[in-house]
């Protein structure tokens, strides 16, 4: 939606650590957030990305770049709970729009 | 506190058929939104409302109305359904803060046949 970009899947192995990216179109950005979806649920929250930089939480890691509308997603410690869809949205003014979403399967 | 609220979670429907997909929050948020998720793909945006009375159109309008007579209710309608609108809707809900996630309904499976 609205060109945000993401991979349509990856593979990880448990334990490891996978980076999803997304690209996005820059103009009337207001900020970027990642979401979790597992199979047959709601989407989760996991972050929200206003300035430049990285923002740690725990095992997820979540790094934004304006100026070349870029953001990536950073799992570490992989284990099997996180095989899910990942979901970046981009806000703009008062609409939220999501990319297609990552779909990241572990294998142990 | 129930969160986010959407009835049914189920639903078939025939051609030309119409129906209200009900939503409905309890956290005075005055952000509200639909999204529609079909397989394998991410969520598409349908029509959001900043608060009560005030409704605007997103991706994906043709085929639904909205309305937001109250800040805690906003139904989201299919006119006249058509097979292409088999999918997964969410609603969602915010403060409307810069900054602040979204909470989602647990979602309504509809099939038009």
């Amino acid at each position: 939606g609205q060109n945000i970009d993401q991979p349509t899947e990856m593979t990880a192995t448990e334990g490891a650590i996978v980076q999803i990216n997304c690209t996005y179109q820059t103009s009337g950005f207001n900020g970027l957030f990642w979401y979790q979806q597992h199979a047959g649920e709601a989407p989760t929250f996991l972050s929200y990305n206003v300035l430049d930089g990285l923002e740690e939480k725990g095992r997820f890691s979540s790094f934004l770049s304006r100026s070349k509308g870029y953001s990536y997603l950073l799992l570490k410690e992989l284990q099997m709970k996180d095989s899910a869809s990942y979901l970046c949205a981009v806000r703009r003014a008062s609409k939220i729009i999501f990319g297609s979403g990552t779909r990241l399967s572990i294998r142990p | 506190n129930a969160g986010v609220t959407q009835t049914p979670k189920f639903q078939v429907l025939k051609t030309g058929q119409s129906m209200t997909l009900q939503c409905a929050q309890d956290m005075n948020h005055e952000y509200m939104s639909w999204y529609r998720q079909d397989p394998g793909m991410g969520l598409r945006l349908i029509h959001y409302s900043v608060g009560a009375g005030i409704t605007d159109q997103g991706e994906v309008p043709n085929g639904y109305n909205v309305s937001r007579s109250t800040t805690e209710d906003f139904p989201l309608r299919l006119l006249s359904a058509a097979p292409s609108q088999t999918s997964v809707y969410f609603c969602a809900s915010s403060p409307d803060r810069e900054g602040e996630k979204l909470f989602f309904g647990s979602g309504t499976q509809l099939s038009v046949l």
